[in-house]
């Protein structure tokens, strides 16, 4: 009973340093997504994908690539972080792209 | 711009009462609206949702109103519960892939 995995849970970069935050899901979801949550923000949408080879942009992408090579996996990747990407991140998959989204536990990341 | 705004960031409800979060939305094109819940250090959990053809819908002690013609949409929680104490937010979508949350309301349900 998986769900949503998100890896990792913590993590602390310094500015200019890149990494991949992971993202997976068991539950055959064509639709994922990559949002963030910032103070008094609510959850903004960065990227999303419609199924495995397709991408495209949410409100927030400045600064993230993403790709969708498998249905199950959708890595969020920051090729040089910057103090403003200090945020946590959520992955989310659903169904479809209209239905309720699957929330992963999170991934805290600081960017000093 | 936020399309999508909940204008009270806390509330405090007595348990057995009726627990009412707002949410107001500016694009007349969003089709559909879901309201999640949060608990610290977790993600969001799905709650309720409502299509925009609807006006109201009901799922056990959550029921979600509609208000097309003033962009506004409410849950009430009946009767509340300490259990229910989470931030709530509210989203809405387009037909297609993008959903836009609000900044979420932090409720308090005092035994």
């Amino acid at each position: 009973n998986a769900g949503v995995t998100q890896t990792p849970k913590f993590q602390v970069l310094k500015t200019g340093q890149s990494m991949t935050l992971q993202c997976a899901q068991d539950m055959n979801h064509e639709y994922m997504s990559w949002y963030r949550q910032d103070p008094g923000m609510g959850l903004r949408l960065i990227h999303y994908s419609v199924g495995a080879g397709i991408t495209d942009q949410g409100e927030v992408p400045n600064g993230y690539n993403v790709s969708r090579s498998t249905t199950e996996d959708f890595p969020l990747r920051l090729l040089s972080a910057a103090p403003s990407q200090t945020s946590v991140y959520f992955c989310a998959s659903s169904y479809s792209s209209s239905g309720e989204l699957f929330f992963g536990e999170g991934s805290r990341l600081t960017v000093l | 711009d936020q399309q999508v705004k909940q204008n009270s960031p806390s509330l405090s409800v007595q348990e057995g009462r009726i627990s009412i979060l707002n949410c107001d939305y500016t694009n007349s094109m969003f089709d559909y609206f879901l309201w999640y819940k949060k608990y610290p250090a977790e993600g969001p959990t799905f709650l309720i949702s409502i299509s925009s053809i609807k006006d109201k819908n009901e799922d056990g002690r959550f029921t979600v109103f509609l208000n097309k013609s003033a962009k506004h949409l409410s849950l009430h929680i009946v009767p509340s519960q300490p259990g229910d104490s989470a931030v709530y937010f509210c989203a809405a979508s387009l037909t297609g892939n993008q959903f836009y949350f609000g900044t979420g309301t932090s409720l308090t349900v005092i035994p």
